[in-house]
């Protein structure tokens, strides 16, 4: 079985400040990992995703994410937060390389302050 | 390179009636899939198709729903006789079977509320 656990429902940081967005998994397979964005009435958009090559995964918009295996987290992070960075973030599992239906996690919703 | 879209985006319905969404995939995915996200919740898997054929449901789907993609491109998602669990946003992604298959694109969902 698989499944994610976003550790954090809600993060607020101050704009410019690092942005740490946890997350935990659990897969019986060699998993794919992705982290997806939805802003306010608008689609999820892919922000990153690991499939088993470099464990240090670049994204878009400054984002970047690392696998550890021995930890099972695939925790996000960004180095300065911008104020369009506020959004709803899903962390999301998936076996590798199959057309397999997606997990997601429940969601952190990530607040930018002034 | 146009994404998913999906119609409507907003619908509301009494309790009862029948009610039908549409899905129209990136045009060279051959993957199709449908989700159901309800408020402060992740999506949560219904159904996908490989070209025409549904390939696998989630116990979620009861027998009042039902997904088609008939010809291998758009998909429909009818509720029958809906309740008012039912109200939630309903998701379509689509993916290749290339490369970058497991990589799904979403729609923007259409908002289901039922009255």
């Amino acid at each position: 079985a698989q499944s994610v656990t976003q550790l954090d429902s809600h993060v607020s940081v101050s704009e410019g400040t690092p942005v740490l967005l946890r997350c935990n998994y659990s897969s019986s397979y060699s998993p794919s990992l992705f982290w997806y964005v939805q802003h306010p009435n608008k689609g999820l958009q892919l922000l990153l995703k690991y499939t088993s090559a470099a464990t240090l995964v670049k994204g878009i918009n400054g984002f970047e994410a690392e696998f550890k295996k021995s930890e099972t987290s695939f925790h996000l992070t960004k180095p300065s937060a911008h104020m369009s960075d506020a959004a709803e973030y899903f962390c999301v599992v998936s076996f590798t390389g199959t057309a397999s239906k997606l997990t997601f996690g429940t969601g952190t919703r990530l607040q930018v302050t002034l | 390179d146009t994404g998913v879209s999906q119609d409507p985006r907003h619908k509301i319905t009494k309790r009862g009636q029948n009610v039908t969404f549409r899905c129209d995939p990136i045009s060279e995915h051959n993957r199709l899939y449908w989700y159901r996200q309800t408020l402060g919740q992740g999506p949560e898997f219904l159904t996908y198709f490989q070209n025409e054929a549904q390939l696998e449901k989630s116990r979620l789907l009861s027998d009042r729903f039902s997904a088609e993609r008939p010809k291998g491109s758009f998909s429909t998602l009818e509720i029958q006789r809906t309740e008012q669990g039912d109200s939630a946003m309903y998701l379509c992604a689509s993916s290749s079977t290339g490369p970058r298959g497991d990589t799904q694109y979403f729609g923007p969902g259409t908002r289901l509320t039922v009255l």
